[in-house]
């Protein structure tokens, strides 16, 4: 069975620190995808990143980075220079790759607060 | 490129009621997925359809079922309904490509009295 877990309930920063949010992933395949989304209050939640099992390579966009550590099965998330906009729940997600089925398994969420 | 639309945005439906949601895909993405979200629960899969077909289901009771139709659009049926189905509930589409990123939806709030 697949589970995500993210520890941190709600973060809560002050504008242009830096943050940090955890993702812990369990899956039993050897192919697997890993997914970050935002959920803003208006409900629709926004692809982030997507990254595959072999794929290590951390990357960065903007003011977003993420590390993908396989052999501790994690998967974070950074946000450098946080603004006021980037308060968001964000989830992290995993699906499975053989088959080409999509369905995703969710971590909690994160909700992250950027006080001005 | 217009996303995915889901209608109705709010719906306010009785115990025991049943109620339809409906979902257009992104223009050219044959695959729908629907998720339902709550609080307690957080978001949980329900079902993914392509080609009319649903090829994914996740663990939920009978009385939620869904459909596509030719064009791609969805709908996701709630029967005899409670009032733990008060829920968000999210409607994603994707082109058939391995596991490519899913486009959301805004969602359609029920709430269940």
């Amino acid at each position: 069975a697949q589970k995500v877990t993210q520890a941190q309930t709600e973060i809560s920063v002050v504008e242009k620190e830096d943050v940090t949010l955890d993702c812990v992933y369990e899956t039993r395949d050897t192919t697997y995808y890993l997914f970050w989304y935002k959920q803003p209050p208006s409900g629709e939640l926004v692809f982030l990143i997507r990254r595959n099992s072999f794929d290590e390579q951390n990357e960065i966009s903007g003011r977003y980075s993420w590390n993908f550590q396989k052999s501790t099965s994690s998967f974070n998330f950074t946000i450098t220079a946080s603004q006021v906009v980037d308060s968001a729940v964000y989830f992290c997600a995993l699906s499975e790759a053989l088959g080409g089925r999509r369905a995703l398994t969710f971590g909690s969420g994160t909700r992250l607060q950027v006080q001005p | 490129k217009a996303g995915v639309t889901q209608t109705p945005r709010y719906l306010i439906k009785t115990r025991g009621q049943q109620v339809t949601l409906s979902c257009s895909p992104i223009s050219g993405h044959r695959s729908v997925s629907w998720y339902q979200q709550t609080p307690g629960q957080g978001l949980q899969f329900l079902f993914e359809y392509f080609s009319e077909t649903q090829r994914n289901k996740g663990n939920f009771p009978g009385r939620f079922s869904g459909r596509q139709f030719s064009n791609s659009r969805s709908e996701m049926n709630v029967s005899t309904l409670e009032l733990g189905d008060s829920a968000l509930y999210l409607c994603a589409s994707s082109p058939f490509v391995e596991n490519t990123e899913a486009f959301f939806g805004q969602g359609t709030r029920l709430t269940v009295v």
